[in-house]
């Protein structure tokens, strides 16, 4: 099955400062990379994502990028914000059966004020 | 409009023990899933479900079972709890391929 790895386990930057965090997946048939967001205590919420057939994808201060030859895709924060702060999980699915995603180990994103 | 909810919110059960976890989408949508999320693992597919009367097993089913009661319900079984299915339990669905997540389970067997 897919292998999703993901750097840094954990990211302090200060605030304004821009955040990346990066993920490789092993499955040459994944298609479809979204990103969440993870606040304490809640459930996962998607912030953006990026088909295929896309080299990268804008959402105001955020942004991802793929590279499919490489087998990685990026998370961009510009201008990071206290509210940033949370945990990020990247994943990948090959959108077969019930499209099923295979998620990476998450990053913990702390903005100092 | 509610999205994806899940009760309860918090369980604590001595090993041995069964239960149920319960989860509905009120957006109609065909997929719902049941992951768990432990520490420094991220979140890992137990079952999934791609559409009412049909399930499946993802990465970590053993010690679970599943039930796709109709479009809009799909519960998770414990029917006898060990101290290693300590986790956050997250239901999600979706139509396509964004996945829309519950708020979770927590739960502890000692």
């Amino acid at each position: 099955g897919e292998n999703v790895e993901q750097h840094p386990s954990t990211l302090s930057v200060q605030e304004g400062d821009s955040a990346v965090i990066k993920c490789t997946y092993s499955d040459s048939a994944s298609n479809y990379f979204p990103w969440y967001k993870q606040e304490l205590g809640k459930g996962p919420q998607l912030i953006i994502d990026i088909r295929s057939n896309v080299g990268e994808k804008k959402d105001q201060r955020i942004a991802v990028t793929l590279n499919k030859t490489a087998k990685h895709f990026s998370l961009h924060i510009t201008e990071t914000q206290p509210e940033d702060s949370a945990v990020y999980f990247c994943a990948a699915s090959p959108q077969t059966g019930a499209n099923n995603l295979f998620f990476g180990t998450g990053t913990r994103l702390t903005v100092i004020p | 409009n509610a999205g994806v909810t899940q009760t309860p919110k918090f369980q604590v059960l001595k090993t041995g023990q069964s239960m149920t976890l319960q989860c509905a989408q009120d957006m109609n949508h065909n997929s719902m899933y049941w992951y768990r999320q432990d520490p420094g693992m991220g979140l890992r597919l137990i079952y999934y479900s791609a559409s009412e009367g049909t399930t499946d097993k993802g990465e970590v089913p053993n010690g679970y079972n599943v039930s796709r009661l109709n479009k809009r319900e799909f519960s998770l079984r414990l029917e006898s709890a060990a101290p290693s299915q300590t986790s956050v339990y997250f239901c999600a669905s979706s139509e396509l391929a964004e996945q829309y997540f519950g708020p979770g389970t927590r739960l502890t067997v000692t």
